[in-house]
C-alpha cells in the first residue's frame, strides 16, 4: 500500500507561470512533511518541508499548503523558472527515523 | 563542511555476484546514516537507518544486508545479486534530529545483468 500519493506524474508550465504539485496521504499519524528536489543522475535535496501544526509554509517562489482534514498538501512553485524543472518528491515521516516517498513529480519548465 | 561520498559511482555485476557500497561522511561525528534504493524513473525506498556505531535498523530488506562498521562509514552488501536489485542506491545523512533533513550522496548506479 502506497503511503503517500503524489499527482501529476509529470506537469508541464510555461517559464512565469504557476506550479501545482499534489500530494497526498494515508496515515493521519503522519506530522512532518518535506518536500525534495531531485535532478537527473543526482541524488535529492530538500527544498521545502512543513509540519502538521501549520497549514501553509513559504520560501522564496516556493510555498506548501497543508489541509490535514483531508490529509492533502500541495506544492505551488510561482513565477516558474528552466531551471526548476526537476522531479519533486512528497514524503511523510511515519517515526523519527523513516520516511516514506511518493512517486515524484517530474516538472518541465518550457522557455 | 560536511561531504558525503559514495563508491562506486556505478557497478554492472552479474546475477548471483556478490556487491558491497559504500558511503563515507567527512566533518560530522556520530551522524544518523541512511540506505535508499530508486528504481529507474521511480520513487525512493527506505533501505535501512543507522543512528550509532555498530547499530543498523531495517526498514525494508530486498535481500541486503548494512553495516556501519565506523562512526563515518555505512556499507549496502549482499552475497548474491538479484536482477531487481538494479537501480540507485542513494546513501544520506542527517545532523542528529532524525530524518527531518536528509542530505544525500550523488548515488551509485548498479546494472544487474
Amino acid at each position: 500500500q502506497q503511503q503517500v500519493r503524489q499527482s501529476p506524474q509529470s506537469l508541464t508550465v510555461w517559464e512565469g507561470e504557476t506550479a501545482i504539485l499534489n500530494c497526498s496521504y494515508e496515515d493521519s499519524t503522519f506530522n512532518y512533511f518535506p518536500w525534495y528536489q531531485q535532478f537527473p543522475g543526482e541524488g535529492p535535496a530538500l527544498l521545502i518541508s512543513i509540519s502538521s501544526v501549520s497549514d501553509k509554509k513559504e520560501d522564496g517562489r516556493f510555498t506548501i499548503f497543508f489541509n490535514k482534514r483531508e490529509k492533502k498538501l500541495s506544492l505551488h512553485i510561482t513565477d516558474s523558472q528552466p531551471g526548476d524543472s526537476a522531479t519533486y518528491f512528497c514524503a511523510a515521516m511515519p517515526n523519527y527515523n523513516v520516511l516514506y516517498f511518493g512517486s515524484g513529480t517530474k516538472l518541465t519548465v518550457e522557455p | 563542511a560536511q561531504t558525503i561520498h559514495q563508491w562506486p559511482v556505478a557497478e554492472i555485476k552479474a546475477v548471483g555476484s556478490p556487491l558491497s557500497l559504500g558511503c563515507t561522511i567527512k566533518g560530522k561525528s556520530s551522524p544518523n546514516l541512511y540506505w535508499y534504493w530508486q528504481a529507474t524513473g521511480g520513487t525512493l525506498q527506505q533501505l535501512f537507518y543507522s543512528i550509532t556505531v555498530g547499530q543498523v535498523e531495517s526498514v525494508v530488506q530486498l535481500n541486503l544486508s548494512a553495516s556501519r562498521p565506523k562512526d563515518d562509514q555505512f556499507i549496502l552488501s549482499t552475497e548474491k545479486l538479484l536482477l531487481s536489485h538494479s537501480g540507485f542506491y542513494l546513501c544520506a545523512w542527517s545532523p542528529g534530529q532524525g530524518a527531518e533533513t536528509l542530505y544525500f550522496g550523488s548515488g551509485t548506479r548498479l546494472t544487474v545483468l
